[in-house]
C-alpha cells in the first residue's frame, strides 16, 4: 500500500506571503505514459474536497494561477504564490497510480 | 453545471447495512467512464472507498474487504454505495465523485452526506 506523507502539518501565513506544502509518496507515482498520478484538494471549511492540481501540475479549471504544483516519482509540492484570505482550509495530496489510491494526512493553512 | 447530490439515512444501526445513492444532474452518467465513493470519519482524513465503471466494473478499497457494493445506473442518471456490516467506525461523510480519469482527477463532488452508525 502507498503511504502519502505530508508536511507540515499546519502552516500559519500572511496574506500576501507565500506558502509550500510538500508530498512524498512512498512508490514512485510516474506513470510510463509520462504523467505523475498525483492530485492536490483543498477543503475549504465546512464544504467537500475541490480540485486544485492533477497529474502533479495541472491546474484545475477556475483554479487561481497563484497555485502551483511540481515535482515527479516521489516527492511533489504544491505553491501558493501570495496566499489570501480564502485559501484557508485543509490541503491534501492524493495518488491515484497505485491501488488502493491513498490521501495524504492533510496540512491545515491558516491565516495569520 | 456539473451536480452531485448524495442521499440516503443518516443514522444506521450497527451490523446493519448502509444504503446511499449520488444523483448527478447537469450531466449524463454515460459520457464519463467513472464514479466513486469517498469518506471523512468526523474530524479526520478522506480514505478512497471505490469506483464504478459505465460498463458496470468496479474496484473496491481493500480496507473494506467484502463489505462493499457500488453500482451504477445510467437509466436514472445516478450511482450507489452499499456498505454491509457497519460499525461505528463506518461513521463519517461519505462523498460521491466524478473521476475525470482511472482512480485519479475527482474534478466533481457532491456536498457530502454524514452517516452515522449507532444503536
Amino acid at each position: 500500500e502507498t503511504v502519502m506523507t505530508q508536511s507540515p502539518l499546519s502552516l500559519s501565513v500572511t496574506p500576501g506571503e507565500p506558502a509550500s506544502i510538500s508530498c512524498r509518496s512512498s512508490q514512485s507515482l510516474l506513470h510510463s505514459n509520462g504523467y505523475n498520478y498525483l492530485d492536490w484538494y483543498l477543503q475549504k471549511p465546512g464544504q467537500s474536497p475541490q480540485l486544485l492540481i492533477y497529474f502533479s501540475s495541472n491546474r484545475a479549471s477556475g483554479v487561481p494561477d497563484r497555485f502551483s504544483g511540481s515535482g515527479s516519482g516521489t516527492d511533489f509540492t504544491l505553491k501558493i504564490s501570495r496566499v489570501e484570505a480564502e485559501d484557508v482550509g485543509i490541503y491534501y495530496c492524493m495518488q491515484g497510480l497505485h491501488t488502493p489510491p491513498a490521501f495524504g494526512g492533510g496540512t491545515k493553512v491558516e491565516i495569520k | 453545471q456539473v451536480q452531485l447530490q448524495e442521499s440516503g439515512p443518516g443514522l444506521v444501526r450497527p451490523s446493519e447495512t448502509l444504503s446511499l445513492t449520488c444523483n448527478v444532474s447537469g450531466y449524463s452518467t454515460t459520457n464519463t467512464n467513472y464514479w466513486g465513493w469517498i469518506r471523512q470519519p468526523p474530524g479526520r482524513g478522506l480514505e478512497w472507498i471505490g469506483s464504478v465503471l459505465r460498463g458496470g466494473n468496479t474496484y473496491y478499497n481493500p480496507s473494506l474487504g467484502n463489505r462493499v457494493t457500488l453500482s451504477l445506473d445510467t437509466s436514472k442518471n445516478q450511482f450507489s454505495l452499499s456498505l454491509s456490516s457497519v460499525t461505528a467506525a463506518d461513521t463519517a461523510i461519505y462523498f460521491c465523485v466524478r473521476q475525470r480519469q482511472w482512480l485519479v482527477i475527482l474534478d466533481y463532488w457532491g456536498p457530502g452526506a454524514l452517516v452515522t452508525v449507532s444503536s
